[in-house]
């Protein structure tokens, strides 16, 4: 089983460019998670969902809107980049959202 | 919002020495996990605690949950080089998502 898989893997965008980060998982799980994490700062909790058909806001999500596509898929949009964006994202899935999270290996974005 | 202070922030250690680090919060916590990231890639789980005291071995790793509920250790015994890596505490209150600490990086010197 591939597990998290997340695509794509490195991304460099120009100031206001917008990009979607995609994300996928096969375990049949319920919840689905986006995390960016930058230097000194550990993971930090972008936007999750709980369960198909519902998305919440966790710590940062300004700039940031998702999409939950069906219960695999689960997407991170960018409408207007901007530096202080570049960081590496990563995407997790759990059972449900008491359950441990198994991650993705993660985007590196650049913005510049 | 919740917050987890995790510590120490970095260690450098000779291979074969023993590894101590913790995790604190004014917050209580149902679970506690802690998480493993090598360079490049995802943390993965490496223990899970669901109860006040617990102390849960995985191979040379041992975790313990807090009495008080507010805090959580991580112990590896004879560090090995592929040890290496980032270490994540994580803290959940039932059906929210996790929180995460700051990571301690472990850096092992052979």
């Amino acid at each position: 089983n591939a597990g998290v898989t997340q695509t794509p893997k490195f991304q460099v965008l120009k100031t206001g460019q917008s990009m979607t980060l995609q994300c996928a998982q096969d375990m049949n799980h319920n919840s689905m998670y986006w995390y960016r994490q930058d230097p000194g700062m550990g993971l930090r909790l972008i936007y999750y969902s709980a369960s198909e058909g519902t998305t919440d806001k966790g710590e940062v999500p300004n700039g940031y809107n998702v999409s939950r596509l069906n219960k695999r898929e689960f997407s991170l949009r960018l409408e207007s980049a901007a530096p202080s964006q570049t960081s590496v994202y990563f995407c997790a899935s759990s059972r449900d959202i008491n359950y441990g999270y198994t991650f993705g290996s993660g985007t590196r974005l650049t913005v510049v | 919002g919740q917050q987890l202070n995790q510590s120490p922030q970095s260690m450098f250690i000779q291979e074969g020495e023993d590894v101590s680090m913790n995790c604190t919060s004014s917050s209580i916590f149902n679970t506690w996990l802690w998480y493993k990231q090598d360079p490049g890639e995802g943390p993965v789980l490496l223990i899970a605690l669901y109860k006040a005291g617990e102390l849960t071995s995985n191979g040379r790793l041992t975790a313990q949950f807090g009495i008080t509920r507010k805090d959580s250790f991580l112990n590896i015994s004879a560090s090995i080089p592929s040890d290496v890596g980032i270490y994540f505490c994580a803290g959940q209150v039932y059906n929210t998502p996790l929180v995460f600490g700051k990571g301690t990086r472990l850096s092992v010197i052979a």
